[in-house]
């Protein structure tokens, strides 16, 4: 099993860009969750999907959006990227209590 | 929202020493995880703990749930310098849709 598989694991973006953030899970969780990680702000939810079909707002959703594909994948947009999104991404899958994650992407805007 | 203070924010310590570390809450929570983040790797998942009072181990790893339900503290005994990361709490209190809040981490630094 992979586990928790996210793409790209780098990418440096010019302001206004956009962009996709891939997750994919094999093993068979119904949540998702999408965090940002920046220094001295431990981690930040930004979206989750408690189940297919069904995506809500976390704590810094302004300026991302998602899309639960299936039950496996889980992505996240950047409309126009903007330097403050310069962060460390990762994704998370789960069941009612766990959450497992995945290796993240280092994500820099110019 | 829900506010975790993870104490303390760094630690520098020798190899085979005993470290504690501890997370407080401002509520009640149903269920208190620790996770542990090598450097540009993501968090993985060391101890989870679902009952007040209840205590666990994994390897050199100790955690307990606080009778509480508002605290959680993890001991590493015999440190390693493998041990070097950033140490993470989480928590889940009750109605929290899934969602977990985290503490900002304890960073450990293991001198050889």
């Amino acid at each position: 099993n992979a586990g928790v598989t996210q793409t790209p694991k780098f990418q440096v973006l010019k302001t206004g860009q956009s962009m996709t953030l891939q997750c994919a899970q094999d093993m068979n969780h119904n949540s998702m969750y999408w965090y940002r990680q920046d220094p001295g702000m431990g981690l930040r939810l930004i979206y989750y999907s408690a189940s297919e079909g069904t995506t809500d707002k976390g704590e810094v959703p302004n300026g991302y959006n998602v899309s639960r594909l299936n039950k496996r994948e889980f992505s996240l947009r950047l409309e126009s990227a903007a330097p403050s999104q310069t962060s460390v991404y990762f994704c998370a899958s789960g069941g009612n209590n766990e959450q497992f994650f995945g290796p993240g992407t280092r994500l820099t805007v110019l | 929202g829900q506010q975790l203070n993870q104490s303390p924010q760094s630690m520098f310590i020798q190899e085979g020493e005993d470290v504690s570390m501890n997370c407080t809450s401002s509520s009640i929570f149903n269920t208190w995880l620790w996770y542990k983040q090598d450097p540009g790797e993501g968090p993985v998942l060391l101890i989870a703990l679902y009952k007040a009072g209840e205590l666990t181990s994994n390897g050199r790893l100790t955690a307990q749930f606080g009778i509480t339900r508002k605290d959680s503290f993890l001991n590493i005994s015999a440190s390693i310098p493998s041990d070097v990361g950033i140490y993470f709490c989480a928590g889940r209190f009750g109605g929290s849709n899934y969602k977990l809040t985290f503490g900002k981490g304890t960073l450990l630094t293991v001198n050889p």
